[in-house]
């Protein structure tokens, strides 16, 4: 099947500083690529969504120029928390969707824990 | 739009028993319909997905699903509980046929197996 990695897998920082996380399609090209959050016992927050080599489109309520996101090619999105604060503490979650296949499966990848003291 | 709802937060089970975790949806549009599993600290891993096919879905691990037009239902079953079934559940929902393909996730249910 399909896989998504993520880099790094759990981070910690100090406030005020800026946090790149990685999203990798490793088996097949991404078109389209996802940016959740995951606050402690809630459920997935869709934040953006990157389509490769164009503007990501953020949902309503996520600040883009604090949660920068880059799509530059078909295998890799990041999104850079940037000025980060211990609000941001949060669990990251990319999916990336194979542009290829039309079955609206999303693939998940396995998540970035971040730590902002 | 679409919307998700789970029914139950928590779902407390015991070894062997039957698992019956709730779904119901809104769309405006047919719906695509999933159920995700996330083990602690980790992603999400897909269990089924309904794409107007079989309206009796199956996946992996003894889950299945039901799609129910009349009752906007998708609850997840499977008739025997093991330990290590226990994790956090999803549901969620996309728009289907149009190409859109965000995904609308409930607000989850963690299943506990009691030995």
């Amino acid at each position: 099947g399909a896989v998504v990695s993520q880099h790094p897998s759990r981070v910690i920082c100090k406030s005020g500083t800026s946090v790149k996380i990685e999203c990798r399609s490793l088996d097949f090209q991404a078109t389209t690529m996802f940016w959740y959050r995951q606050f402690p016992k809630q459920s997935l927050m869709l934040m953006a969504t990157s389509n490769e080599g164009s503007k990501a489109t953020y949902e309503q309520g996520v600040e883009k120029d604090k949660f920068l996101i880059n799509h530059a090619s078909l295998t890799l999105s990041t999104l850079t928390v940037t000025s980060a604060h211990p609000e941001d503490s949060s669990f990251y979650i990319c999916s990336a969707r194979d542009g290829g296949v039309i079955n609206n499966e999303q693939f998940f990848g396995p998540g970035t824990r971040l730590t902002v003291l | 739009a679409q919307s998700v709802t789970q029914l139950g937060s928590h779902v407390s089970v015991s070894e062997g028993a039957l698992v019956l975790l709730r779904c119901n949806y809104s769309s405006s549009v047919p719906p695509y319909l999933f159920w995700y599993v996330q083990y602690p600290n980790q992603g999400l891993q897909l269990l089924l997905k309904y794409t107007s096919a079989a309206t009796l879905v199956k996946g992996i691990n003894g889950f299945e699903a039901e799609f129910k037009k009349s009752e906007t239902s998708f609850h997840l079953t499977k008739p025997s509980a093991h330990m290590s079934d226990a994790a956090e559940y999803f549901c969620a929902v996309s728009e289907g046929g149009t190409g859109a393909n965000n995904l609308f996730f409930g607000t989850g249910t963690r299943l506990t197996v009691i030995p």
